[in-house]
């Protein structure tokens, strides 16, 4: 079965911080992984992952993926205030789907 | 950026009525959507995939009579909660795979901005 694994659940800091968010995944015919951060509404799209250990940054934002061990990670420096939200890992499969993870809530407290 | 439209983004109903949720891509033709279904505090879980023209497949316990959807065009996904209850009170959100003029025929994949059912 196809699952998408997001650690950790839940994380709490303060603005300055660094945090790195975990993703593994078993998915028959990966495509891509994807990150999306989640506020109040849909989620909008961070990052777009499909080769090895090639980092993709935006700005404070910046994700890798390991196509051998199954992971992605996505680290957030010097988070700020509104960096807080459920950030989504999500992988594709083939053409016809993504498959999410339960997400990890961050928190960052001035 | 591909823009989905998705309406309407609340809505409060009673019990045993049905509800039509639209989701439209305004600069692209979407070959194909999704619909997802969130529960406070949970990840987005799939119910099913559409393709313009062809039936709707449903993932693994979503019922399929209860949970209608229509492709019937490029631009245009349906799903309807028929005889809603308050357990079908969820955020529903669609997301749009197609290909966008004027990107070098880019295949993009855009969230709608989500619905908020609450079935009383």
């Amino acid at each position: 079965e196809d699952k998408v694994v997001q650690s950790p659940l839940s994380l709490v800091v303060h603005e300055g911080d660094t945090v790195t968010l975990n993703c593994s995944y078993e998915v028959t015919n990966f495509r891509s992984l994807l990150w999306y951060k989640q506020e109040k509404k849909a989620p909008t799209f961070l990052f777009m992952l499909t080769s090895s250990g090639i980092e993709k940054k935006s700005g404070r934002l910046s994700s890798i993926l390991d196509k051998k061990e199954l992971f992605s990670i996505l680290n957030i420096t010097a988070t700020q205030t509104g960096d807080s939200a459920v950030y989504l890992c999500a992988v594709e499969r083939g053409t016809d789907k993504l498959i999410f993870g339960t997400g990890t809530r961050l928190q960052v407290f001035p | 950026g591909a823009v989905v439209s998705q309406h309407p983004s609340w809505v409060i109903c009673k019990s045993g009525t049905s509800v039509k949720i639209e989701c439209r891509s305004l600069d692209f033709q979407a070959t194909t959507m999704f619909w997802y279904r969130q529960f406070p505090k949970q990840s987005l879980m799939l119910m099913a995939t559409s393709n313009e023209g062809s039936k709707a497949t449903y993932e693994q316990g979503v019922e399929k009579d209860k949970f209608l959807i229509n492709h019937a065009s490029l631009t245009l996904s349906t799903l309807t909660v028929t005889s809603a209850h308050p357990e079908d009170s969820s955020f529903y959100i669609c997301s749009a795979r197609g290909f966008r003029a004027g990107v070098g025929g880019a295949n993009v994949l855009t969230f709608g901005a989500g619905s908020r059912l609450t079935v009383l």
